[in-house]
């Protein structure tokens, strides 16, 4: 099926750092959402976005929606342990159908060795 | 209840048996769906249903799957004559609204194993 472009598709962090992760599609969007997943759980959903342009923060993490509508990036300031996961992104289209949410394949954050 | 419930936790299937997996959503949530995420990859849409209305089942790879939600509350996804291609974590999430614009809550999962 359809998936949005996501990069990287996996980085290191060391405590403290900043990090950035960003999603691409080809297709014009009228939301974009960031998901986290953990081992053996469902994804919990961090961030919403409705409006291109939109920049919205949740604690550490912020989220812009792209002008064009076809991308979106989520940052993390000032990483802790617990931000290892991976991290999806999620588009819908209003002219599609209201249940579907199209993600990305996932960066996986993890922590330096 | 508090969160979205999915069992079992765990289905491990001999290829050609037929399974059914459960989803309890949150209390009162009109929106329910169903995704598929293969190992290392994204979930992926399979069908969405309003109250016990099935809206859209376009995701659903075949017509072995079938889904349904009679009462408007707990939903059941059936997966008949399984194949290994079908082994998967199959989540479920509700919503209070209608669709997922706003998005929602997803449950745990079920791994399903067919060997």
């Amino acid at each position: 099926g359809q998936q949005l472009n996501q990069s990287p598709q996996s980085m290191f962090i060391q405590e403290g750092e900043d990090v950035s992760m960003n999603c691409t599609s080809s297709s014009i969007f009228n939301t974009w959402l960031w998901y986290k997943q953990d081992p053996g759980e469902g994804p919990v959903l961090l961030i919403a976005l409705y409006k291109a342009g939109e920049l919205t923060s949740n604690g550490r993490l912020t989220a812009q929606f792209g002008i064009t509508r076809k991308d979106s990036f989520l940052n993390i300031s000032a990483s802790i342990p617990s931000d290892v996961g991976i991290y999806f992104c999620a588009g819908m289209n209003y002219g599609g159908s209201q249940g579907n949410l199209i993600f990305g394949k996932g960066t996986k954050l993890s922590v330096k060795p | 209840g508090a969160g979205v419930s999915q069992s079992p936790r765990y289905k491990v299937a001999k290829r050609g048996q037929d399974v059914a997996l459960r989803c309890d959503p949150i209390s009162g949530h009109v929106s329910l769906f169903w995704y598929q995420q293969a190992l290392g990859q994204g979930p992926e849409f399979l069908t969405y249903f309003q109250n016990e209305a099935q809206l859209d089942k376009s995701g659903l790879p075949s017509d072995r799957f079938f889904a349904e939600r009679p009462e408007g509350s707990v939903s059941t996804l059936k997966i008949q004559r399984t194949q290994q291609e079908d082994s998967a974590v199959y989540l479920c999430a509700s919503s209070s609204g209608q669709g997922a614009i706003y998005g929602y809550t997803f449950g745990s999962g079920t791994r399903l194993t067919v060997v």
